[in-house]
């Protein structure tokens, strides 16, 4: 049972490109979320979903997209990727309303580079 | 002013003491109560979780809400060298989203 698997581990990139990260789960959860996590700062909500087609902005939604066409994926972009953006990018899952005393289960993150 | 505070650390402790971990926070919504631990280059995973007020053991950690106060701690008895890592709080209002709002993390070392 893997859990929550994001792709890639690692990436750097230029300043202005795009690109998108994965994150896959394989526990039928609802709920899915984006973090991002910066030295001092703790882990931020980027963006969330309560189920398969809803998004919702969570603290520092700015220059992210996200969609959720399949339950068990949540797909984060960046448009046009900015030094402001490098950071670690953690997604997490949780079962869902009816289980809402239920934490989160969170990947092993993405780490990126913008230059 | 952040809605959760946790001193950062670094915390350097010899193997075998009892460490005390801390979080204030200021939402009185708060319901749900989450210590995290994270190693380095890997993701949170959850270590205590409480609902509401009181205390709750498991193995040799030791998770205390304080409602009244707007405080929450983990102790952690025997403590290893394997129990280094960052330590992160989170907590959570009783809504339909389940948002998470973590602390900055707290560094452990226990030195062998």
């Amino acid at each position: 049972n893997a859990g929550v698997t994001q792709t890639p581990k690692f990436r750097v990139l230029k300043t202005g490109q795009s690109m998108t990260l994965l994150c896959a789960q394989d526990m039928n959860h609802e709920y899915m979320y984006w973090y991002r996590q910066d030295p001092g700062m703790g882990l931020r909500l980027i963006h969330y979903s309560v189920g398969e087609g809803t998004t919702a902005k969570g603290e520092v939604p700015d220059g992210y997209n996200v969609s959720r066409l399949k339950k068990q994926n949540f797909l984060l972009g960046l448009e046009s990727a900015a030094p402001s953006q490098t950071s670690v990018y953690f997604c997490a899952s949780n079962p869902g309303l009816e289980h809402s005393n239920q934490p989160q289960h969170f990947g092993d993150g993405t780490r990126l580079s913008i230059l | 002013q952040k809605e959760v505070e946790q001193d950062p650390g670094p915390l350097s402790v010899p193997e075998g003491a009892i460490v005390s971990l801390n979080c204030t926070y200021s939402n009185s919504a708060f319901q749900y109560f989450m210590w995290y631990r994270q190693y380095s280059r890997k993701g949170p995973e959850l270590l205590m979780y409480t609902y509401s007020s009181g205390n709750k053991e498991d193995g040799r950690f030791t998770a205390q809400v304080d409602k009244s106060s707007k405080y929450i701690s983990l102790f952690i008895r025997d403590s290893q060298p394997s129990d280094s890592a960052t330590y992160l709080c989170a907590m959570s209002a009783m809504d339909s989203s389940y948002k998470l709002i973590f602390g900055s993390g707290t560094r452990l070392l226990v030195r062998p």
